[in-house]
């Protein structure tokens, strides 16, 4: 079993639909938890980070952890053509040594 | 400044050459990483400085060598590369090690070995 899943998609949605990209992970350690977004050949870009179980809010962006489940989830409002690109869910231990991607969903947002 | 440099952005090295590639950041972190991604995976961890010290080598082969001049800057020197170490190069930085809440990762270098 991987430490860290995801659905590497391809996930196609038309221009203002609510999107839904998770992760799943098997090590109890990990504390922090970040989403990353990445669009081609570019270098992935901090969207949010959240802290042991919750929810986090920024603008059109919802992060979600369930801990007891290891699960977590990132929503996306009204999503844009522009939001168009891979999304990595990464997560750490809380002394941060151990920083760990999931191999990312590539998402579409179709006009 | 937001912002880590990378330099060049794409570069072409034929498996003789040797070539390096550059990192800058003037946020104040003390802590910078190099990246390796290959096509439609997730970046793996190469290298991570802390306070200019090399802190980890995830078993990178010595074709690849890293250099941390000062606190801002991060090298990669690269030697006899193969084909299959055509990539993308991200580097990295944090404000401290062990960086519990993510890093910041420049746009990369395209390498490409011929």
């Amino acid at each position: 079993q991987k430490e860290v899943e995801q659905d590497p998609g391809p996930l196609s949605v038309p221009e203002g639909a609510i999107v839904s990209l998770n992760c799943t992970y098997s090590n109890s350690a990990f504390q922090y938890f970040m989403w990353y977004r990445q669009y081609s050949r570019k270098g992935p870009e901090l969207l949010m980070y959240t802290y042991s179980s919750g929810n986090k809010e920024d603008g059109r962006f919802t992060a979600q952890v369930d801990k007891s489940s290891k699960y977590i989830s990132l929503f996306i409002r009204d999503s844009q053509p522009s939001d168009s690109a891979t999304y990595l869910c990464a997560m750490s231990d809380n002394y941060g040594q151990n920083f760990v991607f999931g191999p990312g969903t590539r998402l579409s947002v179709l006009p | 400044d937001t912002e880590v440099t990378q330099t060049p952005k794409h570069l072409v090295m034929g498996m003789t050459n040797k070539k390096s590639l550059k990192c800058e950041q003037h946020m104040g972190h003390r802590a910078m990483y190099w990246y390796k991604q290959k096509a439609k995976k997730p970046p793996e961890l190469m290298f991570v400085y802390s306070y200019e010290k090399l802190s980890i080598n995830e078993s990178v082969p010595s074709r690849f060598s890293p250099e941390c001049p000062n606190s801002s800057l991060l090298n990669l020197h690269l030697h006899a590369l193969q084909p299959e170490d055509s990539a993308l190069y991200l580097c990295a930085s944090s404000q401290g090690p062990g960086q519990k809440d993510g890093y910041t990762f420049g746009s990369g270098t395209r390498l490409t070995v011929v």
